[in-house]
């Protein structure tokens, strides 16, 4: 059974300031995704991240997927209260083809951005 | 572009009362399906996924079961609700390892 440790589970900050969220398991995965998550809507994907060691920029999210594929971080810079929100990542675990797509989740981290 | 359509959008139901909710995909031919139920606004957990029309897989026993009754329908079903069923439930779609999440269905069961 693959795990995803998601860290921290709560961040409270103000607006301008950094912050990472960490996303961790003792598997490889063929490829991990990060998700950002309104209350009473469905989870969106910002990310998806397969090679290690990559780094993608999203305006100003940096992701990057760990050399091993076994950890990934977001980073937001000069957080705004529009950032805030659930985030997930996810990984996927492709196990010779019968892994049907499946993904594991962490359990989240709940960002608040206070103006 | 993929489009998924859950449906209702809220539901209130007694308990031991039955369940159907509804999912249907646009824009894509042969999805992998799956349902999630999220608590609390936190993480999903997977409940049934599908690879094609009549095949269903359980990941969790419990009172819920699962249909495919046509390639772009999925369907959760309870011949009776309990009250641990409450949550939020999303239907997504797999494309290329990734999935695409539609726009859930928030249950409460009194």
């Amino acid at each position: 059974t693959q795990l995803l440790e998601q860290s921290p589970q709560f961040l409270s900050i103000q607006e301008g300031e950094n912050l990472t969220v960490y996303c961790n398991s003792s598997s490889v995965f063929s490829s991990l995704q990060w998700y950002r998550q309104e209350p009473g809507e469905g989870p969106v994907l910002l990310v998806t991240v397969v090679t290690g060691g990559e780094v993608k920029k999203l305006k100003r999210l940096t992701f990057q997927f760990g050399d091993a594929r076994k950890d990934s971080s977001l980073h937001i810079t000069a957080a705004q209260p529009g950032d805030t929100g659930l985030y997930l990542c996810a990984g996927s675990f492709n196990a010779g083809g019968t892994s049907y797509g499946k993904l594991t989740f962490g359990q989240g981290t709940i960002l608040t951005v206070h103006p | 572009s993929q489009t998924i359509h859950q449906w209702p959008a809220t539901l209130v139901q007694p308990v031991g009362s039955p369940l159907s909710l509804e999912c249907t995909v646009e824009g894509t031919s042969n999805p992998n399906l799956y349902w999630y139920r999220q608590a609390a606004g936190r993480g999903l957990q997977l409940l049934f996924y599908s690879v094609g029309i009549g095949q269903i897989s359980s990941e969790v026993p419990q009172n819920l079961s699962a249909s495919r009754p046509q390639d772009r329908q999925f369907i959760l079903s309870s011949k009776k609700l309990l009250l641990s069923d409450s949550g939020f439930y999303l239907c997504a779609l797999g494309y290329q390892e990734t999935q695409y999440f539609g726009p859930g269905t928030r249950l409460l069961v009194l």
